[in-house]
């Protein structure tokens, strides 16, 4: 398998544009993840999907962040407007199992850098 | 609060010693920890997961234990190499919660 795909690696924008951050999670896991590190505050996990549902969005910032899975295969990101302050680097991650099967090990894609000017 | 601290921020050690990296939890009712190495710009690699009712893992040279009641989990590299050198993050999913929340990471310097 390729592991967690994310595109793009690096993205440079400038401040009120659209982001739209991209995932194709492990194929066969059920749960996806999406997280934000900075210097500042380290990983903080954003969002995370069971099944293509959003399950916990308690660590989305703002309403100018929103999540989306429309299939098993494929998730996404956005930030609209974009500020200067989502300046990190965003990861997604996918595991086969979640709390029920003692939680499942998560493996990590090799993020996005993102650049808001 | 929930939180992961790992002790020290930064280690240098020469080539082929044995260490220890520390990580301590608040709170023993924990589904799992799991262990992650981070080279600079890149993403993260899973190293080992430890499930609440286990005391340790074993891969290779890397050895992770677990003391709930204490609230600790070590990871062990024997024979370091310059190649470990990297940041290694610890992680834990409180039952009270359900999300991994990550330790500020140590950054290990191997030299030759």
């Amino acid at each position: 398998d390729a592991g967690v795909i994310q595109s793009p690696r690096h993205e440079v924008t400038e401040m009120g544009q659209e982001v739209t951050l991209r995932c194709k999670p492990i194929s066969g896991h059920d749960y996806l993840f999406w997280y934000r590190q900075t210097m500042m505050r380290g990983l903080e996990l954003l969002i995370y999907f069971n099944n293509n549902v959003p399950i916990d969005d308690s660590g989305m910032p703002e309403d100018r962040f929103s999540a989306k899975m429309p299939n098993a295969s494929f998730s996404t990101l956005k930030i609209q407007p974009s500020e200067p302050r989502d300046s990190a680097v965003y990861f997604c991650a996918s595991s086969l199992a979640g709390l029920a099967g003692g939680g499942g090990e998560q493996f990590f894609g090799p993020g996005t850098r993102l650049t808001v000017l | 609060k929930q939180e992961v601290t790992q002790i020290p921020a930064a280690l240098s050690v020469p080539e082929g010693e044995n260490l220890v990296l520390n990580c301590s939890f608040t709170d023993s009712a924990i589904y799992n920890l799991q262990w992650f190495r981070q080279d600079p710009g890149k993403g993260l690699t899973s190293l080992l997961l430890i499930q609440s009712s286990q005391r340790e893992q074993t891969s290779g040279r890397l050895n992770a234990s677990l003391d709930k009641s204490s609230g600790r989990s070590t990871l062990y590299i024997a024979a370091s190499q310059p190649g470990d050198s990297a940041t290694y993050l610890c992680a834990v999913i409180y039952n009270q919660g359900g999300k991994l929340i990550f330790g500020q990471g140590t950054e290990l310097s191997v030299k030759p």
